[in-house]
């Protein structure tokens, strides 16, 4: 069965404080992994797209790199403004328009 | 460019009653998909639409369904509710749904069955 798992369910870290979010994955053929980010209230955004292993993409602060296994996301001297919860999905090939989400990592950034 | 509009916000319904949710996508995009997000379950696909043609089904019960129009927006419907159905309800578009294709979220629509 395919399956998304993401770790550690909650982060707490003090402002400049870097960190990693994990997200393992367990598919029978990949297509692409995706990372959001969603706030209380709203729909997910989308952050990046990664689409085979050793691939590595940026934007600001965040880093998100892609093994055969699981994905990392990096985030280096997070602000307040961070603070939402990551979502990691996975597209399986043969599978249209479903992705396959994990339950999220829900980071607290304290000034 | 306007991103993907969901209506209504929110909703409460009572039990047994049925809803339905609409969902504009982005202008070009052809295909629409939808989930289901709950505290405890987190977001699981219902359906995904393409050229007014449901394509993929995840594991809901036939209360659940959907269906496209000709202009790509898309609206699904829940018949006899549940309280398990409280929910928030995400509509994403994405240009064709095949190949690696980013799908964009709406703001969703909040469910209260009571």
């Amino acid at each position: 069965e395919d399956q998304v798992t993401q770790s550690p369910e909650a982060l707490r870290l003090q402002e400049g404080e870097s960190s990693s979010l994990n997200c393992s994955y367990t598919v029978s053929g990949l297509r692409g992994l995706f990372w959001y980010r969603q706030d209380p209230g709203k729909g997910p955004e989308f952050l990046f797209t990664l689409y085979s292993a050793g691939e590595e993409k940026e934007k600001e602060r965040l880093k998100a790199t892609l093994t055969k296994k699981e994905s990392f996301l990096h985030i280096t001297a997070p602000k307040p403004e961070d603070s939402a919860t990551y979502l990691c999905a996975v597209q399986v090939r043969g599978s249209q328009g479903n992705l396959i989400f994990g339950k999220g990592t829900k980071l607290s950034v304290k000034p | 460019k306007a991103g993907v509009t969901q209506t209504p916000r929110y909703l409460i319904k009572t039990r047994g009653q049925q809803v339905t949710l609409s969902c504009s996508p982005i202008s070009g995009h052809r295909s629409v998909s939808w989930y289901q997000q709950t505290p405890g379950q987190g977001l699981q696909f219902l359906f995904e639409y393409f050229s007014e043609t449901q394509r993929n089904k995840g594991n809901f019960p036939g209360r659940f369904s959907g269906r496209q129009f000709s202009n790509s927006r898309s609206e699904m419907n829940v018949s006899t509710l549940e309280l398990g159905d409280s929910a928030l309800y995400l509509c994403a578009s994405s240009l064709n749904g095949g190949g690696v294709d980013t799908q964009y979220f709406g703001p969703g629509t909040r469910l209260t069955v009571l």
